[in-house]
C-alpha cells in the first residue's frame, strides 16, 4: 500500500531564511509526486509535481522540490521564505494508477 | 476561468437529515473525486469517478453516496449524517492522459460541514 509521511507538524522560519518541508513516501513502482499548498479558508493549490526526468523540479511562487529515489524523499524548498508563504503544505504520491494519497500536512509559519 | 465549484461552502445540520453537497467543474475533466480533511489526517479520499456513470470507493466511503450522471457534476450525498462526518470536504477534478492516468488535480474551495 502507498503512504506518505510528513514528519513535521509545523515548521517555523524567519522571513528571508531558507524553508524546507520534508516528505517521504512508500510506494511500489515509479511514483508521481506532488506538492499542494492550502491558504486559510481556501482549497488546495497545486505547487509542483515530479513525473520523470530531472530530479529537481521547479514550481510556483519560487518553490522547488528534489526527488531522491534512494531516500524515497521529495522535500519542498524555498531559498528565501516570505511571510505570505505561511500556509499548510501537503505532499502527495500517485503510483502508476489514479489514486492520490496525501500526507498529514505541515503547517509553515514564517515570522517577520 | 477554469475552476471547481462547491456548494454550500458552510453547512450546519442535525443528525439524520439528508444533505447533498454539489460539485461542478468547467474543465471537461474525466476524473473527479471527493476528499475529507481532518486535523492530523491530511486528506482522505471518499469516492472517485473515472467518467460518467463510473464511480468507485476511496478510503473512507462509509456513510456517503455519489453519482456521476453528467461529466461536469459530482454531488456528494449524506443520506443520514452523523457527528463523525463533521469535517471539511473538498471536491477535485483532473484530466486523464492515456498511458499516464490522472494528471494534476484541481480542488474546489471546500465545504465545512457540522453535524450536530
Amino acid at each position: 500500500a502507498q503512504s506518505v509521511a510528513q514528519p513535521e507538524d509545523q515548521v517555523n522560519v524567519a522571513e528571508g531564511n531558507p524553508l524546507t518541508v520534508k516528505c517521504t513516501y512508500s510506494v511500489s513502482g515509479n511514483p508521481y509526486l506532488f506538492w499542494y499548498v492550502q491558504y486559510p479558508n481556501r482549497g488546495l493549490q497545486f505547487l509542483l509535481k515530479y513525473i520523470t526526468g530531472d530530479n529537481l523540479v521547479k514550481g510556483s511562487y519560487g518553490f522547488e522540490a528534489e526527488f531522491n529515489k534512494s531516500q524515497t524523499s521529495f522535500h519542498l524548498k524555498k531559498p528565501s521564505a516570505l511571510v505570505s508563504d505561511s500556509a499548510l503544505y501537503f505532499c502527495a504520491v500517485r503510483p502508476q494508477g489514479n489514486k492520490l494519497t496525501f500526507g498529514g500536512g505541515t503547517r509553515v509559519l514564517v515570522k517577520p | 476561468e477554469a475552476q471547481v465549484t462547491q456548494n454550500p461552502r458552510y453547512l450546519i445540520t442535525v443528525t439524520g437529515k439528508k444533505l447533498t453537497v454539489t460539485c461542478s467543474q468547467n474543465m471537461n475533466h474525466e476524473y473527479m473525486s471527493w476528499y475529507r480533511q481532518d486535523p492530523g489526517l491530511g486528506l482522505r479520499q471518499i469516492y472517485y469517478s473515472m467518467n460518467v456513470e463510473v464511480t468507485d470507493k476511496g478510503d473512507v466511503p462509509e456513510g456517503y453516496k455519489v453519482s456521476r450522471k453528467e461529466k461536469r457534476n459530482f454531488p456528494l450525498i449524506l443520506e443520514s449524517p452523523s457527528p463523525n462526518q463533521t469535517s471539511l470536504y473538498f471536491c477535485a477534478s483532473s484530466a486523464r492522459k492515456q498511458g499516464v492516468g490522472t494528471d494534476t488535480q484541481y480542488f474546489g474551495p471546500g465545504t465545512r460541514l457540522t453535524v450536530l
